[in-house]
């Protein structure tokens, strides 16, 4: 069984770029979803893809956005980074029903200077 | 909206001894789910225990049980036995109908040798 897998593991941008992060989820999980983890916080959740479809959304601007793939695998883009971006970002895959747990990859630093 | 307080932003404990970890939430609904969840320097999110809210019994896994008090809306982490491998930050977390989880601050436990 594999796991899920972030990539990259670290990266670097200015302030003003645009970054896509990605995903892997577990073999026979349908549903995505990303978390952002600031330095010394707890995660905070950003949205969530089921089939392909955003169907819920925390608090974060639009220029957060992503994709899920047919095979469940899942993007996260960031446009117009800024400094406050940078964190760990954590995605997790689980299957659809209710009490499915969540399993999280490594997650991905992203530092924006 | 709902919401999970960890009022110990760090604790330690000897080897081998028991420490407990605290965890408060707030929330509206009637059935949910909660988590306790590791956070070694690796960064990926293990999942150590989880307690179904319409479950009276305590869950326990292994060295590893919660205090669930629904009423009071507390739910703590008791550890066992420590190991120096329990090293690590552990989150609490909330998890309603919107399959969302809802993280706390975190705590960041060290254990002595």
């Amino acid at each position: 069984e594999t796991g899920v897998t972030q990539s990259p593991t670290h990266l670097i941008k200015t302030r003003g770029q645009q970054v896509t992060l990605r995903c892997s989820s577990q073999s026979g999980h349908n549903t995505v979803s990303w978390y952002q983890q600031a330095l010394g916080q707890g995660p905070q959740f950003i949205f969530q893809y089921y089939r392909e479809e955003e169907n819920g959304r925390g608090n974060f601007p639009p220029r957060f956005s992503g994709l899920q793939f047919p095979n469940y695998s899942s993007e996260l883009n960031v446009n117009a980074l800024e400094l406050d971006d940078s964190a760990l970002y954590l995605c997790a895959s689980s299957a659809r029903s209710y009490n499915s747990p969540l399993h999280f990859g490594n997650g991905t630093r992203l530092t924006v200077t | 909206a709902q919401t999970v307080t960890q009022s110990q932003p760090e604790m330690s404990v000897q080897e081998a001894e028991t420490v407990t970890l605290s965890c408060t939430y707030d929330t509206s609904e009637s059935d949910y789910y909660l988590f306790w969840y590791k956070q070694p320097p690796s960064r990926q999110m293990i999942l150590v225990i989880r307690q179904e809210a319409y479950k009276q019994q305590n869950a326990t896994e292994n060295r590893f049980s919660v205090n669930f008090q629904k009423a009071a809306k507390s739910f703590s982490l008791k550890i066992s036995d420590s190991q120096l491998g329990d090293a690590a930050m552990y989150f609490c977390a909330y998890r309603g109908w919107a399959q969302k989880l809802v993280f706390g601050q975190g705590t960041r436990l060290t254990i002595n040798p």
